[in-house]
């Protein structure tokens, strides 16, 4: 167990519909990112949060967004949600925001649109 | 941006043989962290062993070892004493700055 939980664990909806992951990091964690792994995509960088700021973006579509709350938990929002969105959506945590900092990654949420 | 090329998709193994998995990759950043993540069938991410990039000392945790070519931007794990549970998706990942870039993954099996 890394400490880092997820919620839900699975999720089914259907396409143009729209979806909330939510992820709270270890305790002392200041630092969340969020990862998407598809089988044709591989595992990709989302965005990372630190503080409650954003700090990182990476391959995130316009349709996704997230926050960072002031407890630290973090939410990533889905919307209009395509077939190509199915895939396992993983958080992690670290104590800093640079790479350095060991991620510890949650059990991940496993979406699939129909 | 960086990139990571793992071009062993597959692979397998012999209990309490060594096998050893390959990366590679592409960055122009001078400091920089290398990974190898495992993911076993339960989906979970788990840090096996990481490498500074300013470091010449290879790392080594346990049965699980690195062999780091900077020169030639290589970075490929070696897994002494295999072991049934070593079963899983192995990803390697490079990061400077934030966040982690992740090669496709090797798939080890591991056979009685």
């Amino acid at each position: 167990d890394s400490g880092v939980t997820q919620t839900p664990k699975h999720l089914i909806t259907a396409t143009g519909q729209r979806v909330t992951l939510r992820c709270s990091p270890r305790s002392g964690d200041l630092s969340v990112y969020w990862y998407q792994q598809s089988l044709d995509q591989g595992l990709q960088f989302l965005i990372q949060y630190y503080n409650g700021e954003e700090r990182a973006k990476g391959n995130i579509l316009e349709r996704f967004s997230a926050q960072q709350f002031p407890d630290l938990h973090s939410e990533l929002n889905l919307s209009s949600l395509e077939l190509g969105d199915s895939a396992l959506y993983f958080c992690a945590s670290s104590v800093g925001g640079w790479t350095y900092n060991e991620q510890f990654f949650g059990p991940g949420t496993r979406l699939t649109v129909l | 941006a960086q990139t990571v090329t793992q071009s062993q998709p597959e692979m397998s193994v012999q209990e309490a043989e060594t096998v050893t998995l390959s990366c590679t990759y592409d960055t122009s950043e001078n400091n920089y962290y290398l990974f190898w993540y495992k993911q076993p069938p339960s989906r979970q991410m788990i840090l096996v062993i990481r490498q500074e990039a300013y470091k010449q000392q290879n790392a080594t945790e346990n049965r699980f070892s690195v062999n780091f070519q900077k020169a030639a931007k290589s970075f490929s794990l070696k897994i002494s004493d295999s072991q049934l549970g070593d079963t899983a998706m192995y990803f390697c990942a490079s990061g400077s700055g934030y966040a982690l870039n992740f090669g496709k993954g090797t798939s080890l099996l591991v056979t009685p």
